[in-house]
């Protein structure tokens, strides 16, 4: 079975301050995926990573994705509140999605 | 950008009665639809992949007779939750897989449902 895992469950970091958020999995895949999900809310797709060495960013998020090391990183740059949600992590395994168990981010003021 | 509607957006029902949960893809054509299930700050739980035309795969562990699952087109599959209980209160996701860009995945808006 595939297996996500998600580093760490909860983050909170002030204003201005970088961090990274780590996606390991067990199986081979080319592809990764980063979701934001509000509270009460579905998913926001924030990043599709197609390829090994894959690297993208928007705004104060990049996303990159290693796949020999099974390791997908989102790094935040700089942080606001407004980033303030869960972020969560999918493999994609022969037609099926399967998440991390999700990151919890809150940036105080 | 491509839209996945799921109606309703949360239903409250008594225990034993069966509750049906839509999602259709707007603007495109969707052979495959996925459904999840997410409890209180937890992760998304894939319960079935339904495919157009043809039965739903369920995983391990979700039972085919309590959620039923039908993909009669290209724009729709249904979710029947089937003699709730309270323990099957959860918010469920759908989400579709274009066939034109078969790495995108959209997802509906989510229902929450709460069995008295």
């Amino acid at each position: 079975e595939l297996k996500v895992e998600q580093n760490p469950l909860f983050l909170s970091m002030q204003e201005g301050k970088n961090y990274t958020i780590y996606c390991n999995y067990s199986t081979t895949s080319d592809r990764l995926y980063w979701y934001r999900q509000d509270p009460g809310k579905s998913l926001e797709s924030l990043f599709v990573l197609l390829s090994n060495g894959a690297v993208k960013q928007e705004g104060r998020l990049m996303a990159s994705l290693d796949t020999k090391a099974r390791l997908s990183t989102l790094h935040i740059t700089a942080a606001v509140h407004d980033l303030s949600a869960t972020y969560f992590c999918a493999v994609d395994n022969f037609n099926k999605f399967y998440f991390g168990s999700g990151t919890k981010l809150n940036v105080k003021p | 950008g491509a839209v996945v509607s799921q109606h309703p957006s949360w239903v409250i029902c008594k225990s034993g009665t069966s509750v049906k949960i839509e999602c259709r893809s707007l603007d495109f054509q969707a052979t495959t639809m996925f459904w999840y299930r997410q409890f209180p700050k937890q992760s998304l739980m894939l319960m079935a992949t339904s495919n157009e035309g043809s039965k739903a795969t369920y995983e391990q562990g979700v039972e085919k007779d309590k959620f039923l699952i039908n993909h009669a087109s290209l724009t729709l599959s249904t979710l029947t939750v089937t003699s709730a209980h309270p323990e099957d209160s959860s918010f469920y996701i759908c989400s579709a897989r274009d066939a034109g860009e078969r790495q995108k995945l959209f997802f509906g808006s989510g229902t929450q449902l709460s069995v008295l």
